[in-house]
């Protein structure tokens, strides 16, 4: 059974670069979608891109000049950077997968991060 | 974008009677070329990673029990538990993937009475 992580700085400090990983295990990375969600506290739940396994992507337009999304198949991780980074950015950042490029099959636990100086 | 709105916004259902959560979309998540509704349902509790539920708006996640179980098409959807049970306390939340950017309702909240 597929297992995915998230890892992340925790806290990052306003303007900065957020970088976080997912680490996949118990599958291939190969033959899906991979996808990263965030959810701001209290909130609900946010799109954010979407990276297929032969390298198209596609980025909520309302991050787009801000997030890459990428993959490193050889460490079987799946990456996401967010530009100058704002308290608007503090949520919980999920990892998710898709085989179909539609629904979320398997999610990770997620990660926190907090933008505070 | 696609605005989906969830009601209610929170829920308290006695155990073993039945729950039942909508979903409207502010446009059709419909293709008609394939007759789909490109409309998914998830739980979340916490210290857990979401799970998929239904997918499709009627089909069922392998794994999932049969107590749940999702309906509708275009705009209107719902999700039913027909019995709820102690576990099912979560927040549930639909989805669409019709179209980029993909959204997410606001999220219910499930309570036991």
């Amino acid at each position: 059974q597929v297992q995915l992580q998230e890892s992340g700085p925790g806290l990052v400090k306003p303007s900065e670069t957020l970088s976080l990983t997912c680490t996949v295990s118990g599958d291939s990375i190969s033959n899906y979608y991979w996808s990263w969600i965030r959810q701001p506290p209290g909130k609900g739940l946010e799109w954010i891109a979407y990276l297929s396994y032969s390298g198209s992507t596609n980025y909520n337009p309302s991050l787009k000049s801000r997030v890459t999304i990428s993959l490193d198949t050889s460490k079987k991780q799946v990456s996401l950077k967010v530009n100058s980074v704002t308290t608007a950015d503090t949520a919980v950042y999920y990892c998710g997968r898709s085989s179909t490029g539609f629904e979320f099959d398997s999610w990770g636990q997620g990660t926190l991060v907090s933008v505070s100086s | 974008d696609i605005v989906l709105t969830q009601s209610p916004d929170s829920l308290a259902v006695s155990l073993g009677e039945r729950a039942t959560i909508n979903c409207k979309s502010s446009q059709t998540v419909l293709y008609s070329s394939n007759n789909k509704n490109y409309l998914a349902w998830y739980q979340l509790k916490p210290g857990q990673p979401p799970k998929l539920l239904i997918y499709w708006a009627s089909t069922r996640e392998s794994g999932v029990p049969d107590r749940f179980s999702g309906s509708g098409s275009g705009t209107d959807f719902t999700l039913t538990i027909s019995s709820l049970q102690a576990e099912d306390v979560a927040v549930y939340y639909c989805h669409h993937y019709y179209n980029i950017p993909y959204t997410f309702g606001q999220g219910t909240k499930l309570e036991i009475k």
